[in-house]
């Protein structure tokens, strides 16, 4: 099976930069996902790693080193629309199911 | 647009009266899914469809059913629900069973059991 471990809380102030980790355990491995959800919300999907390095998409990057089993989401220029809960997802080598990390709670202050 | 689409949003019910979630997508995607969410435990997969009539448990499957008779709807059902199943619930879809990675979720239904 999968598991994955990320903080349950990170506090950020505006304008700065936040790194949110994810470490997994799984059998066999195909990728790593991001996911975003406001409160209220339904969760959206952000960025996928499935070779190691840095991936960019505007403020938000992902990094993954498949040899760690760690990955981590980067927030630069932090904005209050960007609190929210993050989860990082794994997908298994020959799975078709997504398995979800508890979830980061970000609060961005000003 | 493009959407996942679930109904009821919102619901209340009793111990044993069965209900149904319906979930649509208009996407035509292949693969489509339900997830439940709860405090503290995050998304945990209940049951996923790779097309029509292929199905198979999620990590949480007790206590539901699901079906897929046509490509864009994937219902949930509860036969005889009980308080341990109030929770959020999403469905959602993505292109295809190597596509999972990337899922397009509806808005969620939030049940409570009494």
């Amino acid at each position: 099976g999968q598991s994955l471990e990320q903080p349950s809380e990170v506090t950020a102030v505006e304008g700065a930069i936040v790194q949110i980790n994810c470490t997994y355990q799984t059998s066999g491995f195909y990728g790593l996902s991001w996911y975003q959800q406001h409160d209220g919300g339904a969760p959206t999907f952000l960025s996928y790693n499935a070779l190691d390095g840095l991936e960019e998409t505007g403020r938000f990057s992902s990094f993954l080193s498949r040899s760690d089993s760690y990955g981590y989401l980067l927030l630069q220029e932090l904005q209050m629309k960007d609190s929210a809960s993050y989860f990082c997802a794994v997908r298994g080598a020959g799975s078709y199911q997504l398995t979800f990390g508890k979830g980061t709670k970000l609060s961005v202050i000003p | 647009e493009a959407q996942v689409t679930q109904n009821p949003r919102y619901l209340i019910t009793v111990t044993g009266k069965k209900l149904t979630v319906t979930c649509s997508q208009n996407m035509n995607h292949e693969y489509m899914s339900w997830y439940r969410q709860d405090p503290g435990l995050g998304l945990r997969q209940i049951y996923y469809s790779m097309n029509v009539e292929v199905t198979d448990k999620g990590d949480v499957p007790e206590g539901y059913k699901v079906s897929r008779k046509e490509k864009r709807n994937f219902p949930l059902i509860l036969e005889s629900p009980s308080p341990n199943q109030t929770s959020l619930y999403f469905c959602a879809s993505s292109l295809g069973p190597l596509s999972t990675d990337t899922q397009y979720f509806g808005p969620g239904t939030r049940l409570t059991v009494l």
